[in-house]
């Protein structure tokens, strides 16, 4: 069965530190994945995604998330966190389900904090 | 486009009324989602439907809840009647395959029962 997992459920940097939010993942098949940030009071926001190609996706906001099958991992990165990213994310991947395959299984979601 | 559109914004209601929600998805999107987020539960998928026909109701928590997908421009969620622990933030978010299945979320509707 397809499953991500957030082991974090907070993570907490300075501003102006490089910031990591880590996800793992399990599909049978060619993973489809992707993180959502969401911020208060908002609806989920899309912020990258790796579907196939180079292993280090990049995204908006700065983020980027690096694909490593090995390790079954898409950690998302930034290399210097600003205060306005404090937010939740999300890790999610396609599940291929029978030949449907039009849904994602997200995780439990981490909360980003960035402190001045 | 105006993205994935979602009405009430907010609902408050007593306890055994019928609720409606309502979502528009993004033009050219053949799914639809129906989300449940809860401090308690996290993001829960509800139902999915692709091309207007529901694929998925597994989330769905029990009868008092229902969904349909009239047309490709039109979803509602109903819950009736309504109970205190359905208080929650719904999600509705659509996408295509043509986006490698990429999801576009709405606003969102918070529904209160009390």
């Amino acid at each position: 069965a397809q499953s991500v997992a957030q082991p974090e459920d907070q993570v907490k940097v300075a501003e102006g530190n490089p910031l990591t939010v880590k996800c793992t993942y399990s599909v049978s098949g060619n993973p489809y994945l992707f993180w959502y940030v969401q911020y208060p009071n908002r609806g989920l926001q899309f912020l990258l995604k790796y579907i196939t190609g180079d292993n280090l996706v990049k995204g908006s906001y700065g983020f980027e998330a690096e694909f490593n099958k090995s390790q079954t991992s898409f950690h998302l990165k930034k290399p210097s966190a600003l205060v306005s990213d404090s937010a939740l994310y999300f890790c999610a991947v396609r599940d291929f389900h029978f030949l449907e395959g039009g849904k994602l299984i997200f995780g439990q979601g981490t909360e980003l904090s960035v402190k001045p | 486009d105006a993205g994935v559109i979602q009405s009430p914004r907010h609902e408050v209601t007593e306890m055994g009324q019928e609720v409606t929600l309502r979502c528009k998805p993004i033009s050219g999107h053949d799914y639809l989602f129906w989300y449940r987020q809860t401090m308690m539960r996290g993001l829960e998928l509800l139902i999915y439907f692709n091309n207007n026909v529901p694929i998925d109701d597994s989330g769905m928590p029990e009868d008092r809840f229902s969904a349909k997908m009239p047309n490709a421009s039109f979803s509602t969620l109903k819950i009736q009647p309504s109970e205190p622990r359905d208080s929650a933030v719904y999600f509705c978010a659509s996408s295509s395959e043509g986006l490698s299945y990429e999801q576009y979320f709405g606003p969102g509707t918070r529904l209160t029962v009390t």
